[in-house]
């Protein structure tokens, strides 16, 4: 069993909508979680941070952590064709040098 | 301020030859992280340097993969030799004092 899944997608959604990403796992040290967005040929570019549980906003998105659940999501809100990318989820429990375990990825398509 | 870079961006080798990737860090960043994502399959941490010492090299995936990082400033990863399942897409990322890692635009290494 892989520690972080992630649903690779591809996702569809007409501009304007509501995007949701998840992501579970199954190590309960972690205590820090991002999410990645990533453009073609790019490398990964943080979008969002949280540490421990908890609710995170920045403009149009949103991140949750519930740790009793092992659950992370990342919604976008109004989303835009400039938001297609694959959105990376990773986790790190913070010791050892903040080794990061990332999910496979979510590939989202945003339509004009 | 400069961001992390990796040479080259692209590498095509025959199996059983050697290559050498670099990785310049952003200036000042002790903390220096490899990473690889290999097709379909999601990113995955290699090695971790502190200044010029391996903190972690529990990702390395066998004694073909040799990392260094003279002077605490570059880092190289050389692959000797190159197998079929070693092609993918290496990532550089360095972290200051903060706990956010910074990604370079990645190596895309192809085995032929």
């Amino acid at each position: 069993q892989k520690e972080v899944e992630q649903d690779p997608g591809p996702l569809s959604v007409p501009e304007g909508a509501i995007v949701s990403l998840n992501c579970t796992y199954s190590n309960s040290a972690f205590q820090y979680f991002m999410w990645y967005r990533q453009y073609s040929r790019k490398g990964p570019e943080l979008l969002m941070y949280t540490y421990s549980s908890g609710n995170k906003e920045d403009g149009r998105f949103t991140a949750q952590v519930d740790k009793s659940s092992k659950y992370i999501s990342l919604f976008i809100r109004d989303s835009q064709p400039s938001d297609s990318a694959t959105y990376l989820c990773a986790m790190s429990a913070g010791t050892g040098g903040f080794k990061t375990i990332f999910g496979a990825g979510t590939r989202l398509f945003v339509k004009a | 301020e400069a961001g992390v870079t990796q040479f080259p961006s692209h590498s095509v080798i025959e199996k059983g030859q050697t290559v050498t990737l670099r990785c310049d860090p952003i200036s000042g960043h002790d903390n220096l992280y490899w990473y690889r994502r290999v097709m379909g399959k999601e990113i995955k941490f290699l090695l971790h340097f502190v200044k010029e010492s391996k903190q972690d090299e529990s990702g390395m995936p066998n004694n073909r993969f040799l990392a260094e990082r003279t002077g605490g400033t570059y880092s190289t990863l050389k692959v000797q030799p190159a197998e079929l399942e070693d092609s993918g897409v290496y990532f550089c990322a360095s972290r200051g004092t903060t706990d956010t890692q910074y990604f370079g635009p990645g190596t895309r290494l192809t085995v032929l």
